[in-house]
């Protein structure tokens, strides 16, 4: 069965780089939201999307931004990237209306 | 605010044992309410969900949990350990109302002892 894609698995940069990182939901799925896990913690809510407008906004910091295209793939942008920022960014998609996410494998961020 | 309580951040059981991960939430309003499994250097999986049908969920890898609302608790149970169960555990609820945000309790690590 089809899952949810995020790409890179890995990424590594440096201070002040930026980043991308993709996320493909579910076929039929229009709802995306973005996790970040840093080192030891539970996730924390970034940030969401249904039907390509954001929807929900967590504890993305300014320097985050993201959008969902008309595919329903979704792009988180990172930019001045910091050490901090280092984690495991999971992407969760699910259909409007229904319950339960599928998350995807998420992409380990590394800052050096 | 919704919130969500796991007990214990820790669990330690030997293989063979009795498997008991603790949730409480707390809201007037029963939620609908997810177990996730994280192994090392992987993505959350689900394991079972709680969408106000039966009381009793069963889920993949014979865990099982049950709602009670008169505790507000919806704790994760396997009869028997195994070694491949070693992994952080997190509890998780969403509401309508909050547009089915997910909100998250801070997770068990589960130790599996030979």
């Amino acid at each position: 069965a089809a899952g949810v894609i995020q790409s890179p698995r890995h990424l590594i940069k440096e201070k002040r780089e930026t980043a991308t990182l993709k996320c493909y939901p579910i076929p039929r799925h229009d709802t995306v939201y973005w996790y970040q896990q840093g080192p030891g913690q539970d996730p924390q809510f970034l940030i969401s999307f249904y039907e390509k407008m954001q929807s929900d906004k967590g504890s993305i910091p300014d320097r985050f931004s993201a959008q969902q295209f008309s595919d329903y793939h979704s792009e988180l942008n990172m930019s001045s990237l910091e050490l901090g920022d280092s984690a495991l960014y999971f992407c969760a998609s699910r259909q409007q209306g229904s319950y339960g996410y599928t998350f995807g494998s998420g992409t380990r961020l590394t800052v050096v | 605010a919704q919130s969500v309580t796991q007990l214990g951040s820790h669990v330690s059981v030997s293989e063979g044992a009795l498997v008991l991960l603790r949730c409480n939430y707390s809201s007037s309003v029963p939620p609908y309410l997810f177990w996730y499994v994280q192994y090392p250097n992987q993505g959350l999986q689900l394991l079972l969900k709680y969408t106000s049908a039966a009381t009793l969920v069963k889920g993949i890898n014979g865990f099982e949990a049950e709602f009670k609302k008169s505790e507000t608790s919806f704790h994760l149970t396997k009869p028997s350990a195994h070694m491949s169960d070693a992994a952080e555990y997190f509890c998780a609820v969403s509401e309508p109302d909050s547009n089915y945000q997910l909100i998250w309790g801070a997770g068990t690590k589960l130790i599996i002892k030979p």
